[in-house]
């Protein structure tokens, strides 16, 4: 069945250093959407991306969607404690449900 | 405009009761999605749900669990005979439509139901 895989699981890393987290597909997605959930919280949808080779930026945050689109990424520059959390890539089922991937826990040291 | 509702946002049971875990959508939204986190892990899908339609319960088990969406009131996942391992927090979203356009299959989440069986 459908399925996104995304690693890597957990990333621990300096406050200022960059962080990123991938995402890929056996089969080619229609669209895949980020979401990030903070400890204790629940998931807060990021982005959307819909075409091929597609790169969107929300402030220190860069998302791209592959070329092929069987593939994602998420890239921070110069994290912060406040970006602390999972960071999840969703695609679109046939059925219309979102599939998750497994998530990556982003934690930062200040 | 408020947001997902989800109540009670934390629920103690005992093995053998039944959990019911209620959920509003957002206003204007139609389409009802359950989902199901272990602690340090990921989001199960579970279950899909339009107003009096199962869209999607490829998620769900087999026995025990059950899920509606009637034309009035909120979704509701239910739970019988609760065990241990049901322990777990419950997320329901909610979205508009599906559909090509932009925004449409975009889920907004409520804060969970958070089981815990004793």
């Amino acid at each position: 069945g459908q399925q996104v895989m995304q690693i890597p699981q957990y990333q621990h890393v300096q406050e200022g250093e960059d962080f990123t987290t991938y995402c890929n597909s056996s089969t080619t997605l229609s669209n895949i959407q980020w979401y990030k959930q903070r400890p204790g919280g629940h998931p807060v949808f990021l982005i959307q991306l819909v075409k091929s080779g597609e790169v969107k930026k929300q402030k220190r945050l860069t998302f791209q969607f592959g070329e092929a689109k069987k593939n994602s990424s998420l890239h921070i520059t110069a994290t912060q404690t406040t970006d602390v959390g999972t960071y999840f890539c969703a695609e679109r089922s046939n059925t219309g449900k979102l599939i998750f991937g497994q998530g990556t826990t982003l934690q930062v040291k200040p | 405009n408020a947001g997902v509702m989800q109540n009670p946002r934390h629920l103690v049971r005992r093995r053998g009761q039944e959990a019911r875990l209620r959920c509003s959508p957002m206003k204007g939204h139609s389409h009802v999605y359950w989902y199901r986190q272990l602690p340090e892990e990921g989001l199960k899908f579970m279950v899909y749900l339009q107003k009096e339609n199962i869209i999607d319960e490829s998620g769900m088990p087999k026995e025990r669990f059950s899920a509606e969406f009637p034309k009035e009131g909120p979704s509701i996942l239910r739970i019988q005979q609760v065990v241990r391992g049901d322990s777990a927090a419950y997320f329901c979203a909610s979205s508009p439509q599906i559909g090509r356009t932009s925004g449409a299959n975009v889920l907004t989440f409520g804060a969970g139901s958070r089981l815990t069986v004793l």
